[in-house]
């Protein structure tokens, strides 16, 4: 069965600042990694993805997300945060070896403050 | 920007009424997706469909039901609504034949039941 965890239900940034927002997976075969974004009273937004190649991914409105296989974790990243980015997170992960379907971590919820 | 449109946006209604939750998208996507999200928590997938007189029940157990008569609409149907199905309820659609592909996701319906 595929997993994963967001360790942190809630993560404080001053604005100008870097972010980290945690995820870490449990697959069986290899995995896709995603995040999503999801601003209040909208649906969920996708930043970017893992497929396979270069562990650094590059995604939208500046995010970045890093995969390491060694520790199973694809932690979400960025600069310099803004108080735009005040937002909840989730990671996903599908199993290229489990069928179609797409598991979501519990969210994080992103405080970008002046 | 997503072609993927749902409605209501929000919804109260008394206990016992049947009620229809609405999905279309205009992408041509073969996958879709329902899933329940309660305030700042994960989302839990409740029904998904590969095509065309294709659903499936997701991980989450719900009283739900799902149809797939044409390919851009995807409705959810509670037969007799109950408070415990006060949620937000997210519709999402995805290309076909790419499990590495990202979802697209609806605004979502808020549906609170008294």
């Amino acid at each position: 069965a595929q997993s994963v965890a967001q360790p942190e239900d809630q993560v404080n940034v001053a604005e100008g600042n870097p972010l980290t927002v945690k995820c870490t997976y449990s697959v069986s075969g290899n995995p896709y990694l995603f995040w999503y974004v999801q601003y209040p009273n909208r649906g969920l937004q996708f930043l970017l993805k893992y497929i396979t190649g270069d562990n650094l991914v590059k995604g939208s409105y500046g995010f970045e997300a890093e995969f390491n296989k060694s520790q199973t974790s694809f932690h979400l990243k960025k600069p310099s945060a803004l108080v735009s980015d005040s937002a909840l997170y989730f990671c996903a992960v599908r199993d290229t070896g489990g069928g179609n379907k797409l598991t979501f971590g519990t969210g994080t919820q992103l405080k970008v403050e002046l | 920007e997503a072609d993927i449109y749902q409605t209501p946006r929000y919804l109260v209604i008394g206990t016992g009424k049947k009620i229809t939750l609405e999905c279309s998208q205009t992408m041509g996507h073969d996958k879709m997706y329902w899933y329940q999200q309660d305030p700042g928590m994960e989302l839990h997938l409740i029904h998904y469909s590969y095509g065309v007189n294709s659903t499936e029940k997701g991980d989450l157990s719900s009283e739900s039901t799902v149809s797939r008569i044409r390919t851009e609409h995807f409705p959810l149907t509670l037969e007799s609504a109950r408070p415990s199905h006060t949620s937000q309820y997210l519709c999402a659609s995805s290309e076909p034949d790419r499990a590495n592909e990202k979802l697209f996701f609806g605004s979502g319906t808020q549906l609170s039941v008294l």
